[in-house]
């Protein structure tokens, strides 16, 4: 198994630009999930999905948009890159329901908007 | 106020002592809690998850507290490879998990 694949791993844009952070899991997770992390906050909930067709926003869901068209895809889309959304991003999925809450995350993107 | 607050530290021990980490949540409707851990640049992996009578995994020793809303996290015998950042994870409701900031730990020999 590969667990969670994310990529790009690094990416740097010009403001105004679009892209899609693709991530794919092949655990058969329910729950899919994406983070930013910012220096001295932690990370912050983007949006996630709790099963194929179901989305919900995060904690910081501006500027960016994901669908969930199958169980192992989650794709997050910048739709105009700010400097602001300079940040690392993380993909994570699980299971749903204790004890398996286990969350299993990518090894990151880079990103900057320059 | 954050829903999970954490001492961003860093906490700065020698090799062989023991040290504790506090985390509160503000929201009182919590279902699930979690320590996980991160070294620099890389991914958070799961320490240890924390159940209401407590839990011990070798030198690590997980605690809650419901009525005061917070949960800890105990290191005994630090090693230098305990050195990272150890987040505190709640899960709200609607199957949210919600992170803290993390505490810094720097063990030194």
């Amino acid at each position: 198994n590969a667990g969670v694949t994310q990529t790009p791993k690094f990416q740097v844009l010009k403001t105004g630009q679009s892209m899609t952070l693709q991530c794919a899991q092949d655990m058969n997770h329910e729950y899919m999930s994406w983070y930013r992390q910012d220096p001295g906050m932690g990370l912050r909930l983007i949006h996630y999905s709790v099963g194929a067709g179901i989305t919900d926003q995060g904690e910081v869901p501006n500027g960016y948009n994901v669908s969930r068209s199958t169980t192992e895809d989650f794709p997050l889309r910048l739709l105009s890159a700010a400097p602001s959304q300079t940040s690392v991003y993380f993909c994570a999925s699980s299971t749903l329901g204790a004890p398996k809450e286990k969350l299993f995350f990518g090894s990151g993107t880079q990103l900057s908007v320059l | 106020r954050k829903e999970v607050e954490q001492d961003p530290g860093p906490f700065n021990v020698p090799e062989g002592a023991t040290v504790a980490f506090n985390c509160t949540y503000s929201n009182s409707a919590s279902q699930s809690f979690f320590w996980y851990r991160q070294d620099c640049r890389k991914e958070p992996k799961l320490l240890m998850s924390v159940y209401s009578s407590g839990n011990e995994d070798g030198r690590f020793t997980a605690q809650l507290n419901r009525a005061s809303q917070y949960i800890s996290l105990l290191i005994r015998d630090s090693k230098l490879s305990d050195s990272a950042t150890y987040l505190c994870v709640v899960k709200d409701y609607g199957n949210k998990l919600v992170f803290g900031a993390g505490t810094i730990l720097r063990v030194k020999s």
